[in-house]
């Protein structure tokens, strides 16, 4: 089955540890995505990548690091500097970062991983 | 960027139409509007795109109107399993600037 995968499901750490979220696709896909997304609020854009070896700061990147080795792998690691890392992370991917005129760009959303930090 | 404005929630009733109007004022020229759903504790699943006029799938229509200042997704016929949160994006191009993030959503209710 095609799709895109996020592990653990749920993952607790202690304040001050960073930690690392596992996103992987095989959809084939360039572009790979990261959200933040808390109690009663919309996804906000962490970073991005739009092909391997490149990435980019989304809205609110502070206290978070990606790397993209791999076309279909997009780690997450949130770091100590982050204020309030306790979230659900969504991770997903699109065939490409670009929109045409015609084109279908939707995003593939992997089934989230709940990070709280105690 | 274009900023949305939804409905912050609706409630419905199984087998009614349900008519969510997202606000995008300042929508640019190559801006795309798209539909996402997404459940508790799962992820955005994608339901319609359109950039102008009307687009229908098996699942949805989405109405834009000439000035594209707005859009309507329209879900027929709705069942319990329709109750979810519905997000308007509007974005195009990615840049190296991409700062396109999902609003806070409507949440639709549906009742038997």
């Amino acid at each position: 089955d095609g799709g895109i995968t996020q592990s653990p499901k749920y993952l607790f750490r202690k304040e001050g540890q960073n930690v690392t979220l596992s996103c992987e696709q095989n959809l084939n896909h360039d572009a790979m995505y990261w959200y933040r997304q808390d109690p009663g609020q919309g996804l906000r854009l962490i970073y991005y990548s739009q092909i391997v070896n490149d990435f980019q700061k989304g809205d609110i990147a502070e206290g978070y690091s990606v790397s993209r080795e791999k076309k279909e792998s997009f780690p997450l690691t949130v770091t100590s500097a982050q204020k309030n890392p306790t979230a659900f992370y969504l991770c997903a991917s699109s065939i490409t970062p670009y929109l045409l005129a015609g084109d279908n760009n939707e995003q593939f959303f992997g089934p989230g991983t709940r990070l709280t930090v105690l | 960027l274009a900023k949305t404005t939804q409905p912050i929630s609706m409630d419905s009733y199984e087998g009614q139409e349900v008519n969510i109007t997202c606000s995008h004022n300042n929508i640019a020229t190559n801006d795309y509007i798209t539909w996402y759903q997404q459940f508790p504790s799962q992820g955005p699943r994608f339901i319609i795109q359109g950039y102008k006029t009307k687009v229908t799938n098996e699942v949805a229509s989405l109405f834009i109107p000439a000035d594209r200042k707005s859009s309507t997704l329209s879900l027929p016929r709705v069942s319990l399993s329709d109750t979810a949160v519905y997000y308007c994006l509007v974005g195009a191009l990615l840049s190296n600037d991409y700062k396109l993030s999902f609003g806070a959503g409507t949440t639709v209710t549906v009742r038997a």
